[in-house]
């Protein structure tokens, strides 16, 4: 069955980064694009960019441009995302989810806590 | 970009009834690009719809979405406590990905 499983909770200090991985299983992994998309406390689903996991093109959110980047290892079915300088404002749980069709989110991550606090 | 608005904020309803949760956007755009997710506390959200009509994989009957242009709706026939949650509707056009803010579908 299809599964997409993220690494674990992590907290780190303000103008740190973070790097988060998404490893798939249960379908061929360079077929279908990856998303990532953060939701904050108590907030709604914010789109941060997604990755093409056949030529590693991606396509981010305007608001996020300059500090975030996806990458992905096919050997390992694995996507990554990167995100840089980090505020308190980035402190979210951020999930990686597969793209289906024409770009909704067929699977998801069960989800990754960043808590960025000093 | 587009704005998706989502109302009411709140719904309470009891296992059952029939809920129709609402979703607008700023200006017009295709069916194609329009989704549905729940969401229920401490998960990942599950997609429920996908190109405003089409049940995605699982999704029971009781589910269907409706609307065009600006105005598309999620109905869900007959409640099951399993449909208490949050649901999210979803823009995926290709210069404006967005999510509306959410409506909470609480028992009554």
């Amino acid at each position: 069955q299809v599964q997409l499983v993220q690494s674990g909770a992590i907290m780190k200090k303000p103008g740190a980064s973070v790097n988060i991985s998404c490893r798939a299983s249960g379908y061929p992994f360079t077929m279908f694009v990856i998303s990532w998309v953060r939701q904050g406390p108590g907030q709604g689903l914010e789109w941060m960019g997604w990755i093409s996991t056949s030529t590693g093109y991606t396509d981010y959110a305007h608001n996020l441009q300059g500090r975030v980047t996806m990458t992905t290892d096919t050997s390992t079915n694995t996507a990554y995302m990167e995100v840089r300088s980090l505020t308190s404002d980035d402190t979210a749980v951020y999930y990686c989810a597969r793209t289906h069709g024409v770009g909704d989110f067929d699977f998801w991550g069960q989800g990754t806590l960043v808590t960025v606090s000093s | 970009e587009i704005v998706l608005t989502q109302s009411p904020g709140t719904l309470s309803l009891s296992p059952g009834e029939r809920a129709t949760l609402s979703c607008r956007a700023s200006q017009s755009v295709s069916s194609t690009y329009l989704a549905w997710y729940r969401q229920k506390p401490g998960q990942a959200p599950r997609l429920l719809m996908y190109g405003a009509y089409t049940r995605a994989t699982g999704i029971p009957a009781r589910f269907s979405g409706g609307g065009s242009g600006t105005d598309f709706t999620l109905t869900i026939s007959r409640l099951d406590p399993e449909d208490f949650a949050v649901y999210f509707c979803h823009h995926y056009g290709r210069s404006s990905r967005t999510f509306g803010q959410g409506t909470k579908l609480e028992m009554k």
